[in-house]
């Protein structure tokens, strides 16, 4: 069983939709964060959350709004999104105030269409 | 200049073969370092972190060099089963987050 789950692992949607993705991290971690990935492009983080706070907001556009409810759960809400948009968006965990806090551990990912 | 740069490949390489990937980083103050690997369609894994003395794990050895500033992962013995996307990230160390991580090199192993 991986560490951190996500879904949906495909998405769907047209520019005038409303949806969310959802993350859940079952290792205990601290932190979690909101990667996106394009093809041909590195990973760009999005969005860093620490004890539920939001620590970082990378100059990501509003269409994208985070949630952490907890330290176990992120949720990512899009809403009037871009084709360009399209890309794998990808979750991960993992434990601030170690020797290991760089260590990400991913979900699977939702890869996302937008049409 | 980009902080992390690789070259994406492909390597093409025959089971049984020494295979070798370098990555450099822009960043001097840069402090922790790691390959990581991505398979098809798939989330990516930590392979092995990379430390100053140079360390191995099996078949793959990892080394840093600070005074160039490029990190290289030798695979030996490749398997068909080495094949993927191996991304290099740098870290700077003290600010939660803060990985920087390269486009990825594309390894296929063929039998």
């Amino acid at each position: 069983e991986t560490g951190v789950t996500q879904t949906p692992r495909h998405l769907v949607m047209g520019m005038t939709n409303k949806k969310s993705l959802k993350c859940e991290q079952h290792l205990g971690h601290n932190a979690m964060y909101w990667y996106k990935q394009s093809a041909k492009k590195p990973l760009e983080l999005m969005f860093v959350y620490s004890l539920e706070e939001r620590v970082e907001n990378n100059s990501v556009p509003s269409r994208f709004s985070p949630e952490c409810p907890n330290s176990s759960h992120l949720f990512l809400h899009l809403h009037t999104l871009q084709p360009e948009d399209s890309a794998l968006y990808l979750c991960a965990s993992s434990q601030e105030d170690t020797s290991t806090n760089e260590k990400l551990f991913f979900g699977s990912g939702t890869q996302l269409s937008v049409l | 200049r980009k902080e992390v740069e690789q070259d994406p490949g492909p390597f093409n390489v025959p089971e049984g073969a020494t295979v070798a990937f370098n990555c450099t980083y822009s960043n001097s103050a840069s402090q922790s370092f790691f390959w990581y690997r991505q398979d098809c369609r798939k989330e990516p894994k930590l392979l092995m972190s990379v430390y100053s003395s140079g360390n191995e794990d099996g078949r793959f050895t990892a080394q840093l060099n600070r005074a160039s500033q490029y990190i290289s992962l030798l695979i030996r013995d490749s398997k068909l089963s080495d094949s993927a996307t191996y991304l290099c990230v740098v870290g700077r160390g003290s600010t939660l987050g803060r990985l920087y991580f390269g486009r990825g090199t594309q390894l296929t192993v063929w039998p």
